[in-house]
């Protein structure tokens, strides 16, 4: 089993939608939690932290519920330039590593 | 800074050639990584190196040699190409707790 599991999209959005991505992770020590972005043929990069209380940062909102084991984002106000790849990712108690979800595709639309 | 670096971004390898991917990191990292990204199999793990001088398996490592040449490098080498290493291959670094940087990738073909 995945240690993280993510709906792989594509999600096709109008601009000024709202869009929400759910992620599930199979091990109850995972202790760190993170929402990366990719573009297109392009590094990973951390778009936010995820905080066991939930955290905001502009149009982006981070939630985690442990006692169901997912974490999700919400993307409020969709822009164009918010099109790109959004991976979940989980660190475990005690690891070095990171562990990544295979991403969730979203297109803007104008 | 220019965090991190790898080289080459592109190459072609025949099957059973060699090559060494290099990365090095500017950050003063202790952590730092090797991924490959496949479609449909996100970011896998090959190997890891938590300090200068340590190195570890992750979770696809069979095909693979890394060297932790000193507190900014860290290479990855495969030994024989195979078709299966197609791949675009990915470095990383991190300060633990901090988020994990990435380099631009190396996208391989091996023929």
């Amino acid at each position: 089993r995945k240690e993280v599991e993510q709906d792989p999209g594509p999600f096709n959005v109008p601009e000024g939608a709202t869009v929400a991505f759910n992620c599930t992770y199979s091990n109850s020590a995972s202790q760190s939690f993170f929402w990366y972005r990719q573009d297109c043929r392009k590094e990973p990069k951390l778009l936010m932290s995820v905080y066991s209380s939930g955290n905001e940062d502009g149009r982006f909102t981070a939630q985690l519920n442990r006692a169901s084991q997912y974490i999700s984002l919400l993307i409020r106000d969709s822009k164009l330039s918010d099109s790109a790849t959004y991976l979940c990712v989980v660190k475990l108690q005690g690891a070095n590593n990171l562990f990544f979800g295979t991403g969730t595709r979203l297109t803007v639309i104008p | 800074n220019a965090g991190v670096t790898q080289t080459p971004k592109f190459q072609v390898l025949k099957t059973g050639q060699s090559m060494t991917l290099q990365c090095a990191q500017d950050m003063n990292h202790n952590s730092m990584y090797w991924y490959r990204q496949d479609p449909g199999m996100g970011l896998r793990l090959i190997y890891y190196s938590a300090s200068e001088g340590t190195t570890d398996k992750g979770e696809v490592p069979n095909g693979y040699n890394v060297s932790r040449l000193n507190k900014r490098e860290f290479s990855l080498r495969l030994e024989s190409a195979a078709p299966s290493q197609t791949s675009v291959y990915f470095c990383a670094s991190r300060v633990l707790y901090n988020e994990q940087f990435f380099g631009p990738g190396t996208r391989l073909t091996v023929l």
